[in-house]
């Protein structure tokens, strides 16, 4: 199967920048999702990456880098509001046609003042 | 734009009966729609892919006849939990992509199932 890496939990005060990592496996790959999921809800998108290099998209930016198979979410200007769990997911295309997510676990963002 | 709903929202049953999640996109036709469980603290695991007018593709170790897929048309699937017990219990999510370049999944908000 392919293996989604990144790190259960973080921890960041409030006004600050934090960057949450994951890797992926790049075989069949075909582009990077992150989700910001609250507790009970279901994952909301965040953005799309399938070109290296970084997306930006007001408070939150995402990079990615094929060859290495690595993804980051950046998040600046932190809000409370953003203590949440982040899902990096990986696209893989299917050999019957279409594409499949497969899910990080998740990394839990906690944001203190 | 992009909304999926899902229905019920939350469901308590009784052990040994079945139970129907409904999942809609309201504002897209969705060519495939997905069913994914996740357990307290976990990722998001994926349970069967379903196209529009097709049999549903199921994962390795999900039951087919216990976890009865239907998508009868391009906004609508259903997911029937059959003779549910409480190890069913689960936070169970539909999403929905209308086939786009991205194929972006867009999540429905999630049916809480308790099974006493």
């Amino acid at each position: 199967g392919q293996n989604i890496d990144q790190p259960t939990e973080m921890t960041a005060t409030e006004g600050a920048i934090v960057q949450i990592n994951c890797t992926y496996q790049t075989s069949g790959f075909n582009g990077l999702f992150w989700y910001q999921q609250h507790a009970g809800e279901a994952p909301t998108f965040l953005s799309y990456n399938v070109l290296d290099g970084l997306e930006e998209k007001g408070r939150f930016s995402s990079f990615l880098s094929r060859s290495k198979g690595y993804s980051y979410l950046l998040l600046k200007e932190l809000q409370m509001k953003d203590s949440a769990s982040y899902l990096c997911a990986a696209s893989y295309i299917l050999t019957g046609g279409g594409n499949k997510l497969t899910f990080g676990t998740g990394t839990q963002l906690k944001v203190e003042l | 734009g992009a909304v999926v709903s899902q229905h019920p929202s939350r469901v308590i049953c009784k052990s040994g009966t079945s139970v129907k999640i409904e999942c809609r996109s309201l504002d897209f036709q969705a060519t495939t729609m997905f069913w994914y469980r996740q357990f307290p603290k976990q990722s998001l695991m994926l349970m069967a892919t379903s196209n529009e007018g097709s049999k549903a593709t199921y994962e390795q170790g999900v039951e087919k006849d216990k976890f009865l897929i239907n998508h009868a048309s391009l906004t609508l699937s259903t997911l029937t939990v059959t003779s549910a017990h409480p190890e069913d219990s689960s936070f169970y999510i539909c999403s929905a992509t209308s086939g786009g370049a991205a194929d972006t999944q867009y999540f429905g908000p999630g049916t809480r199932l308790t099974v006493l």
